[in-house]
C-alpha cells in the first residue's frame, strides 16, 4: 500500500546536538516531498521541499533534507539544534501535478533537552 | 503578503449540531485544501477546491462538505456533529496551475464538540 512512514515518534535530543529525523515513502514513482513542522496548537510551517534535481535541500531554520531514490527515503537533518526546535514534524508527500493532495507521514516529537 | 487566515481559531459545538469554518487563501492562490488533524489519525485530506470545484477528496463522510467562491475563498461545513469530529482542521492553499508548488497552511480551526 503507498504509504509515508516516520518510525520515531518521539525523539529527544540535547541542545546543540545534531539531529535526523527519518522519512521512507512507498510509492511506485517519486512523489514531491515536503517537511513540515508544527507548534503545538499551531498550523504547519514548511521547512523545505524537494520535487527534483540536487538531491540535497537546504530549507529554513538550518535545516537540510537528502532525497535517497534507492532507499525511498528523505531523510530531515539538523548539525545543531536550538531549544526553539522543540515542535512536532511532519514528512509529506505529493503524487501528482496538478493533484494537491498532501499524504502526511505520523509525525516525530522532537524535545530538547538543556 | 498576507498568510492563509482560518476563522474561527476556537469552536465549542454540541453533538447534532452544524459548524461552518471558514478560510481566506494567500492572494493570488487558487487552490484551497482541507485536512482534519486528530490525535488517533493524523493528519487526514478531506478535500481540495479550485475554481469553485472540488478536485478532490478524501475518505470522509457525506456530512463533511465545503464550496468555494469567486474570490477563492473556502468554507467547510460539518453537519450532525459527532464526538469524534473534534479536531483541528487546517486550510491549506497553493498556486494550483504552477509547477513545483507547495501548500501553505494557515493556523487551524480547534474544534470541540460535546
Amino acid at each position: 500500500a503507498q504509504s509515508v512512514t516516520q518510525p520515531d515518534i518521539h525523539i529527544t535530543v540535547s541542545e546543540g546536538a545534531s539531529l535526523e529525523l527519518r522519512c521512507n515513502y512507498s510509492y511506485g514513482a517519486t512523489p514531491y516531498l515536503f517537511w513540515y513542522v508544527q507548534s503545538p496548537g499551531q498550523g504547519l510551517q514548511l521547512l523545505l521541499k524537494y520535487f527534483s534535481g540536487d538531491t540535497l535541500v537546504q530549507g529554513i531554520k538550518g535545516f537540510e533534507a537528502e532525497f535517497k531514490r534507492s532507499q525511498s527515503s528523505f531523510n530531515l537533518r539538523k548539525p545543531s539544534v536550538h531549544w526553539s526546535d522543540a515542535a512536532e514534524y511532519f514528512c509529506a508527500v505529493n503524487l501528482n501535478f496538478g493533484n494537491e493532495k498532501l499524504t502526511f507521514g505520523t509525525g516525530t516529537r522532537l524535545t530538547i533537552i538543556p | 503578503k498576507a498568510g492563509v487566515t482560518q476563522t474561527p481559531r476556537y469552536l465549542i459545538k454540541t453533538r447534532g449540531q452544524q459548524v461552518t469554518l471558514s478560510c481566506s487563501p494567500i492572494s493570488g492562490h487558487r487552490s484551497v485544501s482541507w485536512y482534519q488533524q486528530t490525535p488517533g489519525q493524523g493528519l487526514q485530506f478531506l478535500f481540495e477546491y479550485f475554481s469553485e470545484t472540488q478536485r478532490n477528496k478524501g475518505n470522509f463522510p457525506g456530512r463533511f462538505s465545503g464550496r468555494q467562491f469567486s474570490n477563492s475563498r473556502s468554507e467547510m461545513n460539518v453537519s450532525t456533529l459527532e464526538l469524534g469530529d473534534s479536531a483541528l482542521y487546517l486550510c491549506a492553499s497553493s498556486a494550483r496551475q504552477v509547477m513545483n508548488t507547495e501548500a501553505f497552511f494557515g493556523q487551524g480551526t480547534r474544534l470541540t464538540v460535546v
